[in-house]
Order: structure tokens, then sequence, then C-alpha cells
């Protein structure tokens, strides 16, 4: 199994270009999260959905956008890049939270992706 | 609103100690907890969980964590480190709230010397 797959794993933006951070589950999993990480910060939750066309905001949604059209897939979206979303992004999914099965609850993530904004 | 810390930023400790890196985490209602362990340049592995039941929770790679309610702490513990648990360690709480997020703490380097 693939997992989660995210692409690309490094990326240069200038600012205000835009691009798409894409991420894909293969294990048909309803839940999904984009988190950024920034050093002595941990993870800090951007966006999330609970399935197919459900999308929330999370702790830091400004500057982003996220769309939700199949289960398998949930890309993020920068529409003009700023020196403040200089991060490491990372993807996640789980399945089923709240019911405690053994592999329930638990986020799948992806590798990240490095993006620098200059 | 639920928050999460992590007392250490960073701990060095000599190969075969023992280690205990501290969470401590607020919330109004109850929660699910978690640690994860993030090697270089990778993305996060679950080490463990508590969900329910038994407070002593034993996970991958011979640690454990204890919850403890009344002082809302769910710290790690590893009788004897190695090497390779060189690595960023993340508290992690999450609550069904129609979403189910999950929230980190800032994380605690884990340094193995030799």
């Amino acid at each position: 199994n693939a997992g989660v797959t995210q692409t690309p794993k490094f990326r240069i933006l200038k600012i205000g270009q835009s691009m798409t951070l894409q991420c894909a589950q293969d294990m048909n999993h309803n839940y999904m999260y984009w988190y950024r990480q920034d050093p002595g910060m941990g993870l800090k939750l951007i966006y999330y959905s609970v399935g197919a066309g459900i999308t929330d905001k999370g702790e830091v949604p400004n500057g982003y956008n996220v769309s939700r059209s199949t289960t398998e897939d949930f890309p993020l979206r920068l529409e003009l890049a700023a020196p403040s979303q200089t991060s490491v992004y990372f993807c996640a999914s789980t399945s089923n939270p709240g019911t405690g099965g053994s592999t329930n609850e638990k986020l799948f993530f992806g590798s990240g992706t490095q993006l620098s904004v200059l | 609103a639920q928050s999460v810390t992590q007392l250490d930023s960073q701990v060095p400790v000599f190969e075969e100690a023992p280690v205990e890196l501290r969470c401590n985490y607020s919330s109004s209602v109850s929660v699910y907890l978690f640690w994860y362990v993030q090697y270089p340049n990778q993305g996060l592995q679950l080490l463990l969980k508590y969900l329910s039941g038994s407070t002593l929770v034993k996970g991958i790679n011979g640690f454990e964590a204890e919850f403890n309610k009344s002082q809302t702490s769910f710290h790690l513990r590893k009788p004897s480190v190695h090497i390779s648990d060189t690595a960023e360690y993340f508290c992690a709480v999450s609550l069904n709230t129609g979403g189910f997020k999950t929230i980190f703490g800032a994380g605690t380097r884990l340094f193995v010397k030799a």
C-alpha cells in the first residue's frame, strides 16, 4: 500500500505565486488533514475534511484553501504565497475516529512537502 | 479550548539510560492521547495511544506512557534508550467534536549520546 502520498517533496516559490500541494491516500479514509510544521512550534492544523465535499478550518487557515471532491484526494492551495508560509507541510488521514479500533484514531502521515517562499 | 504542553524542548541522555518526556494537556472534554515520533526527514509515526481502560499504555520500540487524569499528564518513558531513539517526539490530543481534530504539542527533541 502506498498510504499517504504527497507531491512535490520540495518547492521554492516567489512571493505572490500560487501553487497546489497534492495529497492522496489509498486507504479509503474519510478523515484527512493538512498540517504545517515550524521549528519549535510543533504541528499546526490548517484545514481538515471529514469526507468528500466537507471541509473545515483548523488553527491556522489564513492564506490557504482546500477542496475534497473525492475520498482519495485532498489538495491544499496557496493563492498568494508569502514568506510566512515557508514551512514543512504534512498531509494525514485516519479512519473511523472515536470507535476505538486497533488502527482507528491513528493518523497516517505523508512524507511532507518542504516549501520555501522567497 | 484544548492545548498540549510539552515541558522540555530538548532532552539529552546517554545511551542505556532511562528517559521521561513530559506532556500535559488541558481540555474540558474527554480526549484521546497519543505520542508520535518523527525521525529526520520523515513524517510522523504513532508510538502509542490511550483511548480508555488501563492507564499504562505500551507502544512500539519499548516505549510506554501513563495517563494521569488528575494531573492531566501523559508522560512518555523508556527504561533504556538507544542511539536509534534519537528523534523528535510529539504529544497529541484528539477530541471528537464533529471533526476529530488532533492537536499537537511543540515537540521534544531526544538526543541520545554514546
